[in-house]
């Protein structure tokens, strides 16, 4: 089982915001990088650090932190949203990287 | 273009073995920590092995320990797997990561920024 738990899936209504949650006590001490998953697709960097998006991801992606709590904050979803979401951090020795186990994000 | 590039997958019998490689470019492959990882059917992203920049420092998950081996050959710009005694569960897509590191106020952060698009591992009799 993982570190750090993530809901299966989550569902939104397009334009509406979400938020995606990734719990777990390495959280309490390393921040979490958020990845981006498509069918058939590498993973795709969204949001690293207290809350960095690297070139080319649209602002309405967004993290935050509390506590043992990582979240990820799509403001104004849209359809190519669609997809599954992971996070990542260290784990609880902080020696070795550890994913959650995902969330499949629908786009209603 | 930035980018990496992993080959070597294909279908193994149980208990064969395995290289996989990755070649790097467009970028200084030499002063980035790399990682594999991999994802099984319909599963999530597990980390398997991450070694530093000049080799030194090398790290498996449990699930792989004693049966791969990372290396790396700056000089060809390249990162390997050896992968011994496979088993089904090993079976996998299998992407390399380069890995990229910091600190805000005392409190770390780790991301990988650049992936390929992976190479499908099969173990299967």
């Amino acid at each position: 089982s993982s570190e750090l738990t993530q809901d299966p899936a989550v569902s939104v209504a397009l334009g509406q915001t979400v938020r995606i949650t990734c719990q777990g006590d390495s959280l309490r001490s390393y921040y979490a990088s958020w990845y981006q998953q498509k069918p058939g697709q590498a993973p795709v960097l969204v949001i690293y650090g207290k809350n960095n998006r690297p070139s080319g991801i649209p602002d309405r992606f967004s993290g935050s932190s509390s506590g043992n709590t990582a979240s990820l904050t799509i403001t104004g979803a849209q359809a190519e949203d669609e997809a599954d979401y992971y996070c990542n951090s260290r784990d609880s020795s902080g020696n070795h990287p550890v994913f959650g186990g995902g969330t499949k994000l629908t786009v209603l | 273009e930035v980018q990496l590039e992993e080959s070597g997958g294909g279908l193994v019998k149980p208990g064969g073995s395995l290289r996989l490689s990755c070649a790097a470019s467009g970028f200084t492959f030499r002063s980035y920590t790399m990682n594999w990882v991999r994802q099984a059917p319909g599963k999530g992203l597990e980390w398997v092995s991450s070694i530093s920049s000049s080799g030194t420092y090398i790290y498996y998950a449990d699930s792989v320990k004693g049966r791969f081996t990372i290396s790396r050959d700056n000089a060809k710009n390249s990162l390997y797997l050896q992968m011994n005694s496979l088993r089904a569960e090993d079976t996998a897509v299998y992407y390399c990561a380069r890995d990229l590191r910091g600190a805000v106020a005392g409190r770390g952060y780790w991301y990988f920024d650049l992936w390929g698009r992976g190479t499908l591992v099969t173990v299967s009799s």
